[in-house]
């Protein structure tokens, strides 16, 4: 079973409000994943992690910022929520062994009014 | 173009029947192929892994063959339950990137 543990599962808030989504894991890993996923599509990279003060823009273009002070935490902010950011956020984790498999959180699901 | 195509984007089988899902990608060379399930509003979970090397790997009532000549990955399942209703994404890894297919939809009726 995964050691990675995503807060809050479910979330609604209100537009301009500033919303950080948690992401821990216990496994000590050095990899971390933000994904972003719309219902019944495909996933999404928005920001990833290679170890501490280590972070990088995926592949989707995202409003989003996260900061990885420890190893074990990645954080995802939204200074200003917008209806746009409805969607659920998927964080992941590995190590640096390519045959590892990629650990993934149970999700947030977040509906922004 | 995304770099892994799945097919069929949805499937709805009777319980107790078997079903194959499919995975094609361009990601060359790769370090290994992946299949995970993904219940509805929950995170991928993982169902079985595969190097270039392998053809097969089985788990369970899954089992996954992989053919690096033709780029071609499947998911075989077999006697399936209700509780198989999911997606189920085929992922490539090469290095420290990792290629997320579009998933497929899969139901289990009784």
């Amino acid at each position: 079973e995964a050691d990675i543990y995503q807060t809050p599962r479910y979330l609604v808030i209100g537009t301009g409000k500033k919303i950080t989504l948690e992401c821990s894991q216990t496994m000590g890993h050095d990899k971390m994943y933000w994904y972003q996923q719309d219902p019944g599509m495909e996933l999404h990279l928005i920001h990833y992690s290679y170890g501490v003060n280590s972070t990088e823009k995926g592949d989707l273009s995202s409003e989003s910022t996260v900061s990885r002070i420890r190893t074990e935490h990645f954080p995802l902010t939204l200074e200003s929520a917008r209806p746009s950011h409805t969607s659920q956020y998927l964080c992941a984790s590995t190590d640096g062994d390519v045959g590892n498999t990629i650990y993934f959180g149970e999700g947030s699901w977040l509906t922004v009014v | 173009k995304n770099q892994v195509e799945q097919s069929p984007q949805s499937l709805i089988i009777l319980e107790g029947k078997n079903c194959t899902l499919q995975c094609n990608y361009t990601v060359s060379p790769f370090s290994n192929l992946r299949w995970y399930k993904q219940d509805t509003g929950r995170g991928p979970v993982s169902l079985t892994i595969m190097t270039f090397s392998e053809n097969t790997k089985s788990n369970g009532r899954y089992t996954a063959t992989l053919d690096a000549d033709t780029k071609q990955s499947s998911l075989h399942i077999t006697a399936s339950q209700l509780s198989d209703s999911a997606s189920y994404i085929c992922v490539v890894r090469f290095g420290n990137q990792f290629y997320f297919g579009t998933g497929t939809s899969l139901t289990v009726i009784p």
